[in-house]
């Protein structure tokens, strides 16, 4: 059974058109982050919700934003997407904020920029 | 600061051989040590961490690992590689208690029939 869901898999948008990914999750974790994956380097951290607290990573582009409504679903808005935006997008979730706690990652969703 | 090194970037292995993925870390205190794998064009799958207690850990599928606080490192390790384990391996690591997890560069593991 899938636990974290991102929606859509394949996203292409063109240059400078606001995208909106989506991620759900059926864990009743408290925390849910979104990272930025490039052709198969580490995953970068762009923000993360511990509840409805946003945290946001010192380098993350003014151009993301997120939005939590309710404990299962997260938003990333990329809203002018570049070239360069172009990646995996990861979201994933973790019980608590506390290290000891792992992450669970959702499939991802691969972001074209035309 | 902290950070973590896989300092292979592919490992080749044939099917029935052990598989060991080497990963060493820095942080200041105690560390929280982690393992995923990533199969392409999918999200992370987390294998097995290490927090406190038994210096060997065992994970899913097969993975076990060890961290060696003198040596700073936490090696993966697999008694015998299948074809299916071919995949992109992360170590990484969260400092203290409330750290940010930090992703070792990956290591690409192939598995030959």
């Amino acid at each position: 059974d899938a636990m974290v869901i991102q929606n859509p898999r394949y996203q292409v948008t063109q240059f400078g058109k606001p995208v909106t990914l989506s991620c759900s999750q059926t864990l009743n974790h408290n925390v849910m982050y979104w990272y930025q994956q490039k052709s198969s380097q580490a995953p970068k951290l762009l923000f993360h919700y511990y509840d409805k607290d946003f945290n946001n990573e010192a380098d993350t582009p003014d151009n993301f934003q997120s939005r939590r409504p309710n404990t299962s679903f997260c938003f990333l808005d990329i809203r002018s997407p570049g070239l360069g935006d172009a990646a995996m997008y990861l979201c994933a979730t973790s019980r608590e904020k506390q290290s000891s706690y792992e992450q669970y990652f959702g499939p991802g969703t691969r972001l074209t920029v035309t | 600061a902290q950070s973590v090194a896989q300092p292979e970037d592919q490992v080749n292995v044939a099917e029935g051989n052990p598989l060991t993925v080497k990963c060493t870390y820095s942080v200041s205190g105690n560390p929280y040590l982690f393992w995923y794998v990533q199969y392409p064009n999918r999200g992370l799958q987390f294998l097995l961490k290490y927090i406190t207690g038994d210096n060997l850990v065992k994970g899913s599928y097969g993975f076990e690992a060890e961290f060696n606080k003198s040596q700073t490192s936490f090696h993966l390790k697999k008694p015998s590689a299948l074809v299916s384990d071919s995949a992109l391996y992360f170590c990484a690591v969260r400092a203290n208690s409330w750290g940010k997890l930090q992703f070792g560069a990956g290591t690409q593991v192939v598995v030959t029939p």
